[in-house]
């Protein structure tokens, strides 16, 4: 069964603080890597990292895969209030256009 | 080009009632998966339409079933409603042969 462990699952910085976020997977038939941003709706994407395109970036935010290790980062630096959502990492599935989710990081940006 | 839509926004039901929820993909996606979001579970995928067939379902009951309609427009539905069927009920639809997919704002389905 593919497998999305994301950590820390809550995080508490202060604006301009830099932040990495985790995700370790195990999934049957690697395709690609997705990072999603959730506030109060629906996720929104953010990046998607494959074995072609494994660094990502996009203001201050930025993604690598580490095909070896079975992981992926996502750093944001400068944080600011706006940043404060969960952040999600997804895969899909062998065989499945599905996405398997993490839980999640439940980033706070305090002031 | 618009987004994904779902319809209704907001829900309330009781138990042992049946709903049906509706998404309408992106123009020229026809790929639309289902997915369910609670605190406790998080995401999680219920199952994928493509050209009016399932092409994948996730780990839930029978009570949970959907269909694709020819404009890819897609409904869900779940029977025999139980309390924990409360949850965020998300849809996204995919471009062709890309894995990047696109939510919609989500129905917030409350059982009582």
């Amino acid at each position: 069964e593919d497998k999305v462990v994301q950590s820390p699952l809550s995080l508490v910085v202060h604006e301009g603080d830099t932040v990495t976020l985790n995700c370790s997977y195990e999934v049957t038939n690697f395709r690609s890597l997705l990072w999603y941003k959730q506030e109060k709706k629906a996720p929104t994407f953010l990046f998607m990292l494959t074995s072609s395109g494994i660094e990502k970036k996009s203001g201050r935010l930025s993604s690598i895969l580490d095909k070896k290790e079975l992981s992926s980062i996502l750093n944001i630096t400068a944080t600011q209030t706006g940043d404060s959502a969960i952040y999600l990492c997804a895969l899909p599935g062998g065989g499945a256009d599905g996405l398997t989710f993490g839980k999640g990081t439940h980033l706070i940006i305090q002031p | 080009k618009a987004g994904v839509t779902q319809t209704p926004r907001y829900l309330i039901k009781t138990r042992g009632q049946q709903v049906t929820l509706s998404c309408s993909p992106i123009s020229g996606h026809r790929s639309v998966s289902w997915y369910q979001q609670t605190p406790g579970q998080g995401l999680q995928f219920l199952f994928e339409y493509f050209s009016e067939t399932q092409r994948n379902k996730g780990n839930f009951p029978g009570r949970f079933s959907g269909r694709q309609f020819s404009n890819s427009r897609s409904e869900m539905n779940v029977s025999t409603l139980e309390l924990g069927d409360s949850a965020l009920y998300l849809c996204a639809s995919s471009p062709p042969g890309d894995n990047e997919q696109f939510f919609g704002p989500g129905t917030r389905l409350t059982v009582l």
